[in-house]
């Protein structure tokens, strides 16, 4: 079955950067994109981007350009997203998803990870 | 940017029909797309393409859209589909996926 496995809990120092991987089963891994959306306490769904496995290309929204950077290892089926410069803002549950690509359109996320929680406190 | 909004929360009894709402300009021009998630999980996809099920969805969540409105409506509630709810779209023009601020139902 599709399963979609995300690294473990982190905290984090302010200024310090964070790194979440995604370890993809069950699919052909290139077949999808990955976002990454995150979640802050209490909060709804924030979107942070994307990334082709199968390129290696990349989107971010603005709010993210300079901060985020997601890459992949095709070899072992693996999205990473890291987040550099981290503040108290940022403490958040991020997830992974799968999302597929119909003509130039993104689609709904089908498969989701389970969430990493990651504490940005001094 | 764009935006959708969608009313922090709904209250139903069990048995009856919940609508939940996801307002956007023109998101007749969108595929609509639904979450739910309970507390402490991941979201999961209840509808897609405005009205489409995945497999092991129950008949009783369906979507629709009107005007400048899609609607997630929810039939014969159940206690266990109390959760928060959320639409999302790709918006073309920024090319960007947006979310809606998300749902709170409640079952009485």
């Amino acid at each position: 079955q599709v399963q979609l496995v995300q690294s473990g809990a982190e905290m984090k120092k302010p200024g310090a950067s964070m790194k979440v991987s995604c370890k993809a089963s069950g699919y052909t891994f290139t077949d999808y994109y990955i976002h990454w959306v995150r979640q802050a306490p209490g909060q709804g769904l924030k979107w942070m981007g994307w990334i082709n496995p199968k390129s290696g290309g990349t989107d971010y929204p603005q709010r993210f350009h300079g901060r985020v950077t997601m890459t992949r290892d095709t070899s072992i089926s693996t999205a990473y997203m890291e987040l550099s410069r981290l503040t108290s803002d940022d403490t958040a549950v991020y997830f992974c998803a799968r999302g597929g690509l119909r003509f130039g359109e993104l689609l709904q996320f089908d498969r989701w990870g389970q969430g990493t929680l990651v504490a940005v406190s001094s | 940017s764009y935006i959708l909004t969608q009313s922090p929360s709904v209250s139903v009894a069990p048995g009856k029909t919940a609508g939940i709402t996801c307002g956007g300009n023109n998101i007749g021009t969108k595929s609509v797309h639904w979450y739910q998630q309970k507390p402490g999980q991941a979201p999961l996809l209840v509808v897609y393409d405005d009205s489409d099920r995945p497999s092991g969805i129950p008949e009783r969540f369906s979507g629709s859209k009107s005007g400048n409105s899609a609607t997630l409506t929810i039939s014969r509630v159940e206690a266990g589909d109390e959760a928060d709810y959320y639409c999302q779209v790709w918006d073309e023009s920024s090319d960007q996926v947006v979310f809606g601020g998300g749902t709170k139902l409640t079952v009485l």
